[in-house]
């Protein structure tokens, strides 16, 4: 079976610019999960969406938005890119939430101008 | 903030060595989840303990839990050159730490 996918690999933004990152979860898999990760840290919580539904979210602000199709893929949205936005964007798939082990992509690398 | 923190943040030894990582978490959890990432791309998952749980074994991998202290640490027996990467804690796989790098020495 396919991994995680993301697409984008990599994407370079300007300031003030609007991004689209998809992500198309292990078959059989309903929950998807949204993380950003600067260089040097951790992976940084943004969405969680389970069954189409928003079942978590970090502390990011409103510029951040996501949403789950029917079939399960996601998509995450920034709205006016800050310098600061520049990161590897993860998404991680599993199959019910966050009480079973996570299978991740290869991420998006952002970097904004 | 983050909820893990993982300790030391960098460790070197040499190929064959043990090498044992800790992590500490700040509020109550459901279970506590570790990670390994090489060269900044994607995060393969090593192994889930439950709150429930005090040890788990897969492999070379030995993960322990305690909640009253609310840290966990990682063990990895007999380190081969590619376990060198950067191993993350996540509490409830939700919330992780900075990281421990590790790098094994030929």
């Amino acid at each position: 079976d396919a991994g995680v996918t993301q697409s984008p690999t990599h994407l370079i933004k300007t300031r003030g610019q609007q991004v689209t990152l998809r992500c198309s979860p292990i078959s059989g898999h309903k929950s998807v999960s949204w993380y950003q990760q600067v260089l040097g840290q951790g992976p940084q919580f943004i969405f969680q969406y389970y069954e189409k539904e928003e079942r978590g979210r970090g502390n990011f602000p409103d510029r951040f938005s996501a949403r789950q199709f029917p079939n399960y893929s996601s998509e995450l949205n920034v709205n006016a890119l800050l310098l600061g936005d520049s990161a590897l964007y993860l998404c991680a798939s599993s199959l019910v939430g966050r009480d079973y082990e996570q299978y991740f992509g290869p991420g998006t690398r952002l970097t904004v101008t | 903030s983050q909820q893990g923190e993982e300790d030391p943040q960098a460790l070197s030894i040499q190929e064959g060595e043990n090498a044992t990582m800790n992590c500490s978490y700040k509020t109550s959890i459901n279970n506590l989840q570790w990670y390994r990432q090489n060269s900044g791309r994607g995060l393969v998952h090593l192994i889930l303990i439950r709150s429930n749980e005090r040890e788990k074994h897969s492999g070379r991998l030995r993960v322990t839990l305690d909640t009253s202290k609310k840290s966990s640490s990682l063990l990895i027996t007999a380190s081969r050159a590619a376990d060198t990467a950067s191993y993350f804690c996540a509490a409830d796989g939700l919330t992780f730490g900075k990281g421990t790098h590790l790098i094994i020495q030929p």
